[in-house]
C-alpha cells in the first residue's frame, strides 16, 4: 500500500521554464512533507519541507503547495537550470519530529538545455 | 566534516552468507536510519534509532539486524543473504524533531 504516490516516473523541462512535480498521499495523518532531490550515486539531500498549518513555502527558485482537501502537494521550480536534472523524492510524515518518513517512488526530472 | 559515511560502497555476496553494512556520522545527530532503494518502490524504511543503545522496526526490517553500541554508529546487518535484499542500501542520520535526514552515499549490494 503506498501511501505516497508520485505517479510521474519521469518529466522533461526545458531550461528557463517552470518544472512541475506532483504527489499525492493517502494518510489522513500526514501533516509534514519534504521534498528531496538525489544526483545518481550519491544520497538524498533535503530541499525543501511545509508543515499542514501552511499551504506554501518558498526558498528561492523552490517552491511547494500543499492542498490538504485534494490530499496532494506539488513542488515548482522556477526558473528550471541544468543542475536540477535529478530524481526528487516527496515524504511525509505523521506530526513533526515523527521519526518515520514514507518516500514516494520518485520523479526523474530532465532539464532540456 | 564528513557527514555521514558508509561502507562498503559495494558488495557482492552469495546466497547465505553474512555481512555488516557500517554507518557513521560526525554531526552528533541523535536519530538514525536505515533504508533501502529498489527500482520502483522508492526509499523504504528498515530500521531505524532514536539514540545510543535503541533500535526499532521500520517498515521492511525481516531479514535485517541493527545495532547502534556508540552514538556515532549504526550497523545493519544480513545473517543470512538472499536474493531479495539485492538493492542499495542508504544510511541517514537526524537531529531530533527533524524530517531533515542527511544521507549517506549509499551502499550497492548484490546477492547472487
Amino acid at each position: 500500500d503506498q501511501q505516497v504516490k508520485q505517479n510521474s516516473p519521469s518529466l522533461s523541462v526545458q531550461e528557463g521554464r517552470i518544472s512541475i512535480l506532483n504527489c499525492d498521499y493517502t494518510n489522513s495523518m500526514f501533516d509534514y512533507f519534504l521534498w528531496y532531490k538525489k544526483y545518481p550515486a550519491e544520497g538524498p539531500t533535503f530541499l525543501i519541507s511545509i508543515s499542514s498549518i501552511k499551504d506554501k513555502n518558498e526558498d528561492g527558485r523552490f517552491t511547494v503547495f500543499l492542498n490538504k482537501s485534494a490530499k496532494h502537494l506539488s513542488l515548482h521550480i522556477v526558473p528550471s537550470q541544468p543542475g536540477d536534472s535529478a530524481v526528487y523524492f516527496c515524504a511525509a510524515s505523521a506530526s513533526f519530529g515523527n521519526e518515520k518518513l514514507t518516500f514516494g517512488t520518485g520523479t526523474r526530472l530532465t532539464i532540456i538545455p | 566534516n564528513a557527514g555521514v559515511t558508509q561502507t562498503p560502497k559495494f558488495r557482492v555476496l552469495k546466497t547465505g552468507q553474512s555481512m555488516t553494512l557500517l554507518c557513521a556520522q560526525d554531526m552528533n545527530h541523535e536519530y538514525m536510519y536505515w533504508y533501502r532503494q529498489d527500482p520502483g518502490m522508492g526509499l523504504r524504511l528498515i530500521h531505524y534509532s532514536v539514540g545510543e543503545g535503541t533500535t526499532a522496526k521500520g517498515e521492511v526490517p525481516d531479514g535485517y539486524n541493527v545495532s547502534r553500541l556508540k552514538k556515532q554508529n549504526f550497523l545493519l546487518g544480513l545473517e543470512s543473504a538472499a536474493p531479495s535484499q539485492t538493492s542499495v542500501y542508504f544510511c541517514a542520520s537526524s537531529y531530533e524533531y527533524s524530517g531533515e535526514l542527511f544521507f549517506g552515499e549509499g551502499s550497492r549490494l548484490t546477492v547472487l
